[in-house]
């Protein structure tokens, strides 16, 4: 199957300063990409969607000002989390669909683990 | 608007037994497709099953098998032969068929289940 990476896999940050996450497709073209969000024991949260080249789609309720999404090629989206506090601590997921695939099957990441100081 | 529900928040079930985990869902849309995915203490997330609306067959993969149930709106996952390596969260989620760049799954809450020795 496709394959995503995320680095880092973990992240401590001190509060104030600002974290970047890569998201890359390894093996095919990923024209959207989708960032989530996940509590111990919850359900993923869609933060947002973006589409290679385009700006992305954020979610109701997600600040685009503190999550910046980049999506400059079709292998690598970013998300930068801008001035972070501890409530940002969390895991956050990336997954991609592309051309070539299965119809609107996405393959995820192996997530990177935030922790805010 | 998309939902998908999960009622059984955590479930457990004796290695080598059969388990069954229940899905419902709401959509006013006649093509779509359905997932199960699991999501081991490892939070990699991981496809175990797809289903396209338009197959009355229910779906197979090895010993994981689903009841999909259009008119109800139902689509139960049943495990078979269970093993320690089961355990995890097991998520269901919905997507459009044609549902545009933004196409986006809809998650449901998850059952945590745990495989017992």
């Amino acid at each position: 199957g496709a394959v995503v990476s995320q680095h880092p896999s973990r992240v401590i940050c001190k509060s104030g300063t600002s974290v970047k996450i890569e998201c890359r497709s390894l093996d095919f073209q990923a024209t959207t990409m989708f960032w989530y969000r996940q509590f111990p024991k919850k359900s993923l949260m869609l933060m947002a969607t973006s589409n290679e080249g385009s700006k992305a789609t954020y979610e109701q309720g997600v600040e685009k000002d503190k999550f910046l999404i980049n999506h400059a090629s079709l292998t690598l989206s970013t998300l930068t989390v801008t001035s972070a506090h501890p409530e940002d601590s969390s895991f956050y997921i990336c997954s991609a669909r592309g051309e070539g695939l299965v119809h609107n099957e996405q393959f995820f990441g192996p997530g990177t683990r935030l922790t805010v100081l | 608007a998309q939902t998908v529900t999960q009622s059984q928040p955590e479930m457990s079930v004796q290695e080598a037994e059969t388990v069954t985990l229940s899905c419902t869902y709401d959509t006013s849309e006649s093509n779509y497709y359905l997932f199960w995915y699991k999501q081991p203490p490892s939070r990699q997330m991981i496809l175990v099953i797809r289903q396209e609306a338009y197959k009355q067959q229910n779906a197979t993969e090895n010993r994981f098998s689903v009841n999909f149930q259009k008119a109800a709106k139902s689509f139960s996952l049943k495990i078979s032969d269970s093993q320690l390596g089961d355990t995890a969260m097991y998520f269901c989620a919905f997507i459009l068929y044609y549902g545009g760049a933004t196409n986006k799954l809809i998650f449901g809450t998850g059952t945590l289940l745990a495989v017992q020795p």
